[in-house]
């Protein structure tokens, strides 16, 4: 799987957009990026995936760049609750194993 | 409930006893996977389930350590004469099918202590 990379923090004002960044140079065509969140004592929580295409949850909203080497997520209406650890994570979908690999992350600090 | 769910939340066992660790995953999920994660750390794969049977155990640390899936649903984890390094949050996972662009979905974990 590619390798990614996440600034280790960012702030956001509550009520604001957040934009996560994530580096992901070494993407191959059949690789997909998705992203999970960690909240304290929580387990990882799934919040979105894209291949290519834009895509939009209710949750939050993923841009991939046209030559697929970097990605943001976007968390339009940033809330207290959404200080977390957020993870960026480029995988194959049929690789064997399947397991998931979490880098270092982005911590969001989202401040009232 | 709809998501995974694992039992107990938190064990707390002396060194050298056994532990039976618990998930149930998301009704329809083919695949059930079991991380560990330490204070800190990123996540650590251990094994993982295709229906009631498991290609890939490459992950456990060592024969203290197995797990079983029966009926294609629940799964347990057990580890055998604990050690105080297997204290960790142990985290369980379902998706739909392997090979699938599904993800995984996460319980919140078994937060394991061995005094």
């Amino acid at each position: 799987d590619a390798k990614t990379t996440q600034p280790p923090s960012m702030d956001c004002a509550e009520g604001r957009a957040a934009n996560l960044p994530c580096n992901h140079s070494t993407i191959s065509g059949n690789e997909y990026v998705y992203w999970y969140r960690q909240i304290h004592s929580q387990g990882p929580q799934y919040i979105i995936h894209g291949l290519k295409n834009n895509e939009t949850n209710e949750m939050a909203s993923l841009i991939i760049t046209e030559d697929r080497k970097s990605s943001t997520l976007i968390l339009p209406h940033a809330t207290l609750r959404d200080t977390a650890v957020y993870y960026c994570i480029v995988r194959v979908a049929n690789n064997a194993g399947n397991m998931l690999t979490f880098g270092g992350g982005t911590r969001l600090m989202v401040k009232p | 409930g709809a998501g995974v769910s694992q039992s107990p939340s938190n064990k707390v066992t002396e060194k050298g006893k056994d532990v039976e660790l618990r998930c149930d995953p998301i009704s329809g999920h083919t695949a059930l996977y079991w991380y560990r994660q330490s204070l800190g750390q990123g996540l650590e794969f251990l094994i993982y389930f295709q229906g009631n049977s498991a290609p890939d155990k490459s992950g456990l640390p060592s024969d203290r350590f197995s797990a079983e899936r029966t009926g294609g649903s629940v799964s347990t984890l057990t580890i055998q004469r604990t050690q105080q390094e297997d204290s960790a949050v142990y985290l369980c996972a379902s998706s739909p099918l392997r090979g699938s662009n599904q993800p995984q979905h996460f319980g919140d974990g078994t937060r394991l202590s061995i005094l």
